[in-house]
């Protein structure tokens, strides 16, 4: 079955204290993402992939990091969290871009106190 | 950067009623898609539709690339048609993907 994972799922965590957010795909896809939702916000793009070893600023990179280092997977790292990126994280992964379908993660829902 | 906006916020519809909901986009896009986000959070592809018309059941959607807007058309709503409806871009300069805001839709029994 195609699909994006994400895990955790749920987490709550204190400010200050390193993360990641694991994303991986089973379809091959060269294009990933990151995006963070927030209410009356929409999504907004923390980071892409393009392929291995490429990646690039979304509109929203400050406070994030990200590696590419193998195709399928796509980690969302935060080195010192604070409350302000308390939201929900989706994951998604295309064959490139918006050109084709996207297929998003189940959602991961952070909170940091 | 590329703003999209989208009209309109919220919408409160009867089931059986028609809708349209609409998407302005301030540059010139590659790429345009229309998503739904149902209540439990999953994000579900409606619409690849950079330009013209495509129809699927009772939804269609339209985009008038030269005038930067795209159109969903959703007929005789029914009630798992409810969620939030997002527009993406994405413009010819990079290879970023811009959302909307989204149009909250509640269909009503």
């Amino acid at each position: 079955e195609a699909q994006v994972t994400q895990n955790p799922r749920y987490l709550i965590t204190v400010t200050g204290k390193k993360l990641t957010v694991t994303c991986s795909q089973n379809m091959n896809h060269e294009y990933m993402s990151w995006y963070r939702q927030d209410p009356g916000l929409g999504l907004r793009q923390i980071y892409y992939s393009m392929n291995v070893e490429v990646t690039d600023k979304g509109d929203v990179p400050e406070g994030y990091k990200v590696s590419r280092k193998e195709k399928r997977n796509f980690p969302l790292i935060l080195e010192s969290p604070s409350p302000n990126q308390t939201s929900l994280y989706f994951c998604a992964s295309s064959r490139g871009g918006l050109y084709y379908e996207q297929y998003f993660g189940p959602g991961t829902r952070l909170t940091v106190t | 950067g590329i703003q999209v906006e989208q009209s309109p916020p919220d919408l409160i519809l009867q089931e059986g009623a028609n809708s349209t909901l609409r998407c302005n986009f301030s540059d010139s896009v590659n790429n345009l898609q229309w998503f739904h986000q149902n209540p439990w959070g999953q994000l579900i592809n409606l619409f690849y539709i950079p330009s013209g018309t495509k129809q699927n059941g009772r939804l269609s959607a339209t985009t008038v690339a030269t005038e930067r807007y795209s159109l969903l058309y959703i007929s005789s709503s029914q009630t798992t048609d409810s969620g939030v409806y997002f527009c993406a871009v994405e413009g010819n300069r990079d290879d970023k993907i811009i959302f909307g805001k989204g149009t909250r839709l509640h269909i009503l029994p």
